[in-house]
């Protein structure tokens, strides 16, 4: 069975700065896809970012980036330049690859991080 | 265009009764999850449907029950409801079943058991 890691509960980060958020998993499975979800107080689950395991190259997006380590099975998210609006819990997502037409497409989330930026 | 929309947003209800959550998903998703997010975690995975077949179920007891209907929507139902239900429930819909179909959420419903 899958399981996602978030050890980090809460952080803070002063405006404009850079924050990374950690996320370690565990599979026994060689392809997959990982994910970042920011929930804010509005409750909707929003994408931030996501990664294909089989591409070596890190995602970005915009002021979002991540760096993913294979071989560790550690997917961080870096936010540069934090925003007010960044404020939000932060979610990292496994789904596994694969699933076609007839498996059951789910994700595996962990316990989350709440992030809070400072003014 | 639409998300996915919930209702009711918030509801309160008693130990042994029964509740249902509604769900639309964006327009042209044609599967739907369910997840459960009790505070302070992430959410976990109760059903998953596509197509109007229930595609995979997660680790929820038999009062548990939802379906889809041929308009893509979906209800969720739980059955003599205990205080540990309480939570919020998310639903999600996406285009099909591949990483190029990330989820959308929607609002959630927070359901709250005495």
């Amino acid at each position: 069975a899958q399981t996602v890691t978030q050890s980090q509960p809460e952080m803070s980060v002063q405006e404009a700065e850079t924050v990374t958020l950690s996320c370690t998993y565990d599979t026994s499975e060689n392809n997959y896809y990982l994910f970042w979800y920011k929930q804010p107080p509005s409750r909707q689950m929003i994408l931030v970012i996501r990664q294909e395991a089989y591409k070596q190259q890190n995602a970005t997006e915009n002021r979002f980036s991540v760096n993913f380590q294979k071989a560790a099975k550690s997917f961080s998210l870096k936010i540069s330049d934090s925003q007010l609006g960044d404020t939000a819990m932060y979610f990292c997502a496994f789904m596994k690859h694969g699933v076609g037409t007839s498996g059951t497409y789910k994700y595996i989330f962990g316990t989350g991080t709440r992030l809070k930026v400072l003014a | 265009d639409a998300g996915v929309t919930q209702s009711p947003t918030h509801l309160i209800k008693t130990r042994g009764q029964h509740v249902t959550l509604r769900c639309s998903p964006i327009s042209g998703h044609k599967s739907v999850s369910w997840y459960q997010q009790v505070l302070g975690q992430g959410p976990q995975f109760i059903f998953q449907y596509y197509e109007k077949e229930e595609r995979g179920r997660g680790n929820f007891p038999d009062r548990f029950s939802a379906r889809q209907f041929p308009n893509y929507s979906s209800e969720l139902n739980v059955n003599a409801l205990l205080l540990g239900d309480s939570a919020l429930y998310l639903c999600a819909s996406s285009l099909g079943q591949t990483y190029n179909s990330p989820l959308h959420f929607g609002n959630g419903t927070r359901l709250t058991v005495t």
